[in-house]
């Protein structure tokens, strides 16, 4: 199976600050690379799929960008509703994949 | 509006079975698959499966090969997750998932990109 490995696990940060979060796959998966958001006590939310395309009603602080094994997440002039963890997948392998998940506390 | 509604919560003695349920509703069917993925308490998101609600077509986790099953009501918008074989590491909240699709064009080649566009609310499995 293909390996997501996210970095860092955790991470402090501020409102109003640019944070990235980073997901590498242990093979090249091209673009076929989604991000979650999740809240304590809710289900994932899609964020951008295709490494870069923003999902519909998501705000534009949400960046995905990388191909072939390395991407991030960025996620600029964070907003007290941004703080949750976050979650890499793959779709390049019909054998889907989460990273280990990235909380960005306040 | 798309929903997917699941069951209510279980408690299981290790060595039984469970079966939930995932309600579609807000949008045609059999025009999505749907994906099962399951949260322990603490931990990261894991995929447990896979249905294609056209023609049942399944794949699931190697993990979970032989003890699950994914299957569909085919006279209502319903999926089921069924594991056996309970064991206490199978304590977590199973989500179902409708599975969104995007085409791209490259050429002369049509590519597909899947993710999870809508979920469940998640069912606890406590065993």
């Amino acid at each position: 199976d293909i390996q997501m490995t996210q970095s860092p696990s955790s991470l402090s940060a501020s409102v109003g600050d640019r944070v990235s979060i980073t997901c590498r796959a242990s093979q090249n998966i091209k673009d076929y690379l989604n991000w979650y958001q999740q809240k304590p006590g809710k289900a994932p939310v899609l964020l951008i799929f295709t490494a870069s395309t923003l999902q519909s009603g998501v705000s534009s602080r949400f960046i995905g960008s990388g191909s072939g094994t390395d991407f991030t997440l960025t996620i600029t002039n964070l907003q007290p509703e941004d703080f949750a963890t976050y979650y890499c997948q793959q779709s390049y392998s019909v054998l889907w994949t989460f990273g280990q998940g990235t909380r960005v506390e306040i | 509006q798309v929903h997917l509604v699941q069951s209510g919560a279980e408690l299981k003695k290790p060595g039984a079975s469970v079966k939930i349920s995932c309600e579609a509703s807000g949008y045609t069917f059999s025009n999505f698959a749907i994906q099962w993925v399951r949260q322990a308490p603490g931990q990261s998101l894991e995929w447990v499966g896979w249905l294609n609600t056209n023609n049942l077509y399944t794949r699931y986790s190697r993990k979970f090969e032989g003890r699950v099953t994914i299957s569909r009501n085919t006279s209502a918008n319903v999926v089921y997750l069924e594991l056996n074989g309970l064991r206490s590491e199978d304590t977590a909240v199973y989500f179902c998932g409708r599975e969104g699709v995007v085409e791209r064009n490259q050429g002369v080649v049509n590519y597909y990109y899947y993710y999870i566009d809508v979920w469940g609310a998640g069912t606890s499995v406590t065993v």
